[in-house]
């Protein structure tokens, strides 16, 4: 079964500190990736998504990620955290056989520390 | 566009009690979604739609079920409510396989 992990379950940041979240998936066929971030008592929104083309993929608010085929990963970069991004970010997976579904993982939360 | 709305916000169940989750869409997408939300548990599909009058089983449909009649409402039913069913519920659309659009959600809790 396909599986997506996210390896920080909490991470705590201050201002201006860089970030990474990790992102590895489980399946070795066509994939389409997905980024989406849960401000405190709000509703899941699009960050970013990488269907096909360039790796490196740029979304909203700074945020990019960089799908690395051969490491099954897509990890989620912001150069320079702020006290807004506060939230939880979940990556989901689409397979290419699949009829849209999205496997989740369980989400990473970011705290910023002003 | 309102987009994906979900109705109620809020809402407590005793044990056995049955409910509908209300879920519409204004966007005219064909695919619509059902998940769970727990915590440090990530979302969890419970039942999809890919047209009107066409349903079909997620991760977790046990204790749910679904109809689409039209495609912009996509109800979500619970029969016999449980306390395993405690949850934020969110409802999603997109167009085909693209980009899932996520509502505001429900917080149920069975007591």
């Amino acid at each position: 079964a396909q599986s997506v992990s996210q390896h920080n379950h909490h991470v705590i940041l201050s201002e201006a500190a860089s970030l990474e979240l990790g992102c590895n998936y489980s399946y070795g066929g066509t994939v389409n990736l997905f980024w989406y971030v849960q401000y405190p008592g709000q509703h899941l929104q699009l960050l970013l998504k990488y269907f096909s083309g360039d790796p490196l993929v740029k979304g909203i608010k700074g945020f990019e990620a960089e799908f690395i085929k051969s490491k099954f990963s897509f990890n989620l970069r912001k150069p320079s955290v702020q006290w807004s991004d506060t939230a939880e970010y979940f990556c989901a997976v689409k397979s290419g056989g699949s009829q849209g579904n999205l496997i989740f993982g369980k989400g990473t939360k970011l705290s910023v520390k002003p | 566009n309102a987009g994906v709305t979900q109705t109620p916000k809020f809402r407590i169940l005793k044990i056995g009690q049955s409910m509908t989750l209300q879920c519409a869409q204004d966007m005219n997408h064909n695919y619509m979604y059902w998940y769970r939300q727990d915590p440090g548990m990530g979302l969890k599909l419970i039942y999809y739609s890919v047209g009107a009058g066409i349903t079909d089983k997620g991760e977790v449909p046990n204790g749910y079920n679904v109809s689409r009649s039209t495609t912009e409402d996509f109800p979500l039913r619970l029969e016999l409510a449980a306390p395993s069913q405690t949850s934020v519920y969110f409802c999603a659309s997109s167009f085909s396989v693209d980009t899932q659009y996520f509502g505001p959600g429900t917080r149920l809790t069975v007591l």
